[in-house]
């Protein structure tokens, strides 16, 4: 079975902070990705990556960037956290096929106050 | 503009009753479908998936229905039970945008014992 795990799950950070959320896969995957998820709003994407050292900006990049280093870890910055951030932060994963599904983690929730 | 929609935000059966649970798309581009599952405090797990060639999927008391000149397709769920409740997300995919999947909002499905 595919893990993805997601370092923190409740996470309470002061606004104007840089925030480190953290991700690690255990299947070789290709491709990882980050959403936040908000009610009625849906999963939406923030940035994805199909290579080490590659990202490519998802749907809402604002305010955030990311980091993959190492084929297994993809990290995503808060620059500087602010109020509207609060969410609810699922990283997936998926191997190098375009009709792969997406293996979730259990999430990070982030307060920002 | 929400390229994939599910519009019922939440629906209610009886245990045994079928549940269907809508979805509408709007680009042409998608060709893969699928269907996640979400329980509180948990990431979404995959559940089903269509492909564009294909009018119907079956896995057991799921099948998801396709039909492209409408742009919608259905999960049901026969017969349901009480540990199907949980938020159901319908997403789209496209092969000239690999892995890049597009979410709905969500439907939260209760059944009732």
């Amino acid at each position: 079975d595919v893990k993805v795990t997601q370092s923190s799950r409740y996470l309470v950070k002061r606004t104007g902070e840089k925030v480190f959320l953290e991700c690690v896969q255990d299947m070789d995957h290709e491709n990882m990705f980050w959403y936040r998820q908000d009610p009625g709003l849906g999963l939406r994407l923030i940035y994805f990556s199909y290579d080490v050292k590659m990202k490519e900006k998802g749907d809402i990049p604002e305010g955030y960037s990311v980091s993959r280093e190492k084929k297994e870890r993809f990290s995503l910055i808060l620059e500087s956290a602010s109020t509207n951030q609060t969410s609810m932060y699922l990283c997936a994963s998926t191997p190098g096929l375009w009709n792969s599904p997406l293996h979730f983690g259990n999430g990070t929730r982030l307060t920002v106050t | 503009d929400q390229q994939v929609k599910q519009n019922s935000p939440s629906l209610s059966v009886q245990e045994g009753r079928i549940s269907i649970l809508n979805c509408d798309y709007t680009n042409s581009m998608f060709d893969y479908f699928l269907w996640y599952k979400k329980y509180p405090a948990e990431g979404p797990t995959f559940l089903i998936s269509i492909s564009s060639i294909k009018d119907k999927n079956e896995d057991g008391r799921f099948t998801v229905f396709l039909n492209k000149s409408a742009k919608h397709l259905s999960l049901h769920i026969v017969p349901s039970q009480p540990g199907d409740s949980a938020v159901y997300f319908c997403a789209a995919s496209s092969n000239t945008n690999a892995g890049k999947s597009t979410f709905g909002d969500g439907t939260t499905l209760t059944v009732k014992p």
